[in-house]
């Protein structure tokens, strides 16, 4: 089954203790990208790749980092995390469809930071 | 910036009633898409509109983009309480990857 695979699913930490989330696809999609999405703001880019080792800055990338060792898989990563990324993080991957790129979003992780 | 304005924020309604939501922006768009979140999900692609004043369906859903291509609309006919969920909708510039998601419109359809 196509799909993009977040882990893990519930994840409650304490301030400043490092750590990742894994986000894995399975569709050979060049295009990766990390959403977080909070009430009243929406879905917002933190950071995405185009390719393996090309990852860029989306809106809110402070905080974060990612790596794209290879095409399937795309980690986000929380050096020190801090209570305002307490947050639902999404990962995507992207396709061609239709002359424009459709999403396939993973199933979320839900952070908290206490 | 590009932004999509989603209105009404907030919609319940009663079974079998109809509704329209909408998405829009003072931009253009080369394509427009709609998204559905349930609770605890992730958003699932519904559809994707490229031309001005195509209206797609997709069952008792219908999809329009705007002539312009700055506005879309969703017009839901007979909702069921299965359509309850958050919409998005989300605007790609020509030949991008990136898209500009609006804020979303969540539906609450009661039996």
């Amino acid at each position: 089954e196509a799909q993009v695979t977040q882990n893990p699913r519930y994840l409650i930490t304490v301030t400043g203790k490092k750590l990742t989330v894994t986000c894995s696809q399975n569709m050979n999609h060049e295009y990766m990208s990390w959403y977080r999405q909070d009430p009243g703001l929406g879905l917002r880019q933190i950071y995405y790749s185009m390719n393996v080792e090309v990852t860029d800055k989306g809106d809110v990338p402070e905080g974060y980092k990612v790596s794209r060792k290879e095409k399937r898989n795309f980690p986000l990563i929380l050096e020190s995390p801090s209570p305002n990324q307490t947050s639902l993080y999404f990962c995507a991957s992207s396709w061609l469809q239709d002359g424009t790129y459709g999403y396939t979003f993973g199933s979320g992780t839900r952070l908290t930071v206490v | 910036t590009q932004l999509l304005e989603q209105s009404p924020q907030f919609l319940s309604i009663q079974e079998g009633e109809n509704l329209t939501v909408y998405c829009n922006s003072s931009s253009v768009f080369s394509s427009l898409q709609w998204y559905r979140q349930e609770p605890g999900e992730g958003p699932v692609l519904l559809v994707t509109v490229v031309t001005g004043g195509e209206v797609k369906k997709l069952k008792r859903l219908t999809f329009q983009f705007g002539d312009a291509r700055k506005d879309s609309s969703l017009h839901i006919t007979a909702a069921q309480p299965g359509d309850t969920g958050l919409y998005l909708c989300a605007g790609a510039g020509a030949g991008s990857y990136q898209l500009t998601f609006g804020k979303g419109t969540k539906l609450s359809v009661i039996p």
